[in-house]
């Protein structure tokens, strides 16, 4: 089972932030947070992945709290083309290629 | 286009025939890995292959699935006696080596079981 809680659907307007919550109360020290996308009709896209809050790209930032229960990805100024599917996972770093875990994501609706 | 190809997009069949899909990942990945995901749901572990040698499989991986990558490039995923609860989305995805942190998807195969 997916060790991560998301809210099954989020709305957004264009041009602003969108500010997707993962749960993962269970994470392990050495677990990492990772984050796809999945845009309708196609693969999961890969993101971000972080242990703390120093990862960031021109997509997106993670946000992971201090307890590491919990973290946020944000998207600072979402697009329509960022409409999709959400998924945040947890997984050992150095068992990177492995298979990865999906829950059900949040639906990430974009409205201009 | 250099990513993941997968081959065919959609299928349709009758409950009972055999299906095989193919997968190409991108060159030099040495892992590829397939994935079932039906609607509503994230994509879930069949099986995956480090070159051509087979290395884990789930349980959802029933006697009537078989996947192969005989030349450690494409793979092939075949469904025997399919059933409608196959109908999915076979997603493929392949990666350079185990240290590698992102996992590089093709656009699937939309499988419909009448």
């Amino acid at each position: 089972d997916a060790k991560t809680t998301q809210p099954p659907s989020m709305d957004c307007a264009e041009g602003r932030a969108a500010n997707l919550p993962c749960n993962h109360s269970t994470i392990s020290g050495n677990e990492y947070v990772y984050w796809y996308r999945q845009i309708h009709s196609q693969g999961p896209q890969y993101i971000i992945h972080g242990l703390k809050n120093n990862e960031t790209n021109e997509m997106a930032s993670p946000i992971i709290t201090e307890d590491r229960k919990s973290s946020t990805l944000i998207l600072p100024h979402a697009t329509l083309r960022d409409t999709a599917v959400y998924y945040c996972i947890v997984r050992v770093v150095h068992q990177a290629g492995t298979a990865l875990i999906f829950g059900k994501g949040t639906t990430l609706s974009v409205s201009s | 286009d250099t990513g993941v190809s997968q081959d065919p997009r959609h299928k349709i069949t009758k409950r009972g025939q055999n299906v095989t899909f193919r997968c190409d990942p991108i060159s030099e990945h040495n892992r590829l890995y397939w994935y079932r995901q039906t609607l509503g749901q994230g994509p879930e572990f069949l099986t995956y292959f480090q070159n051509e040698a087979q290395l884990e499989k789930s349980r959802l991986l029933s006697d009537r699935f078989s996947a192969e990558r005989p030349k450690g490039s494409f793979s092939t995923l075949e469904i025997q006696r399919t059933e409608q609860g196959d109908s999915a989305m076979y997603l493929c995805a392949s990666t350079p080596d185990l240290s590698y942190n992102e996992q590089f998807f093709g656009p699937g195969t939309r499988l419909t079981v009448l």
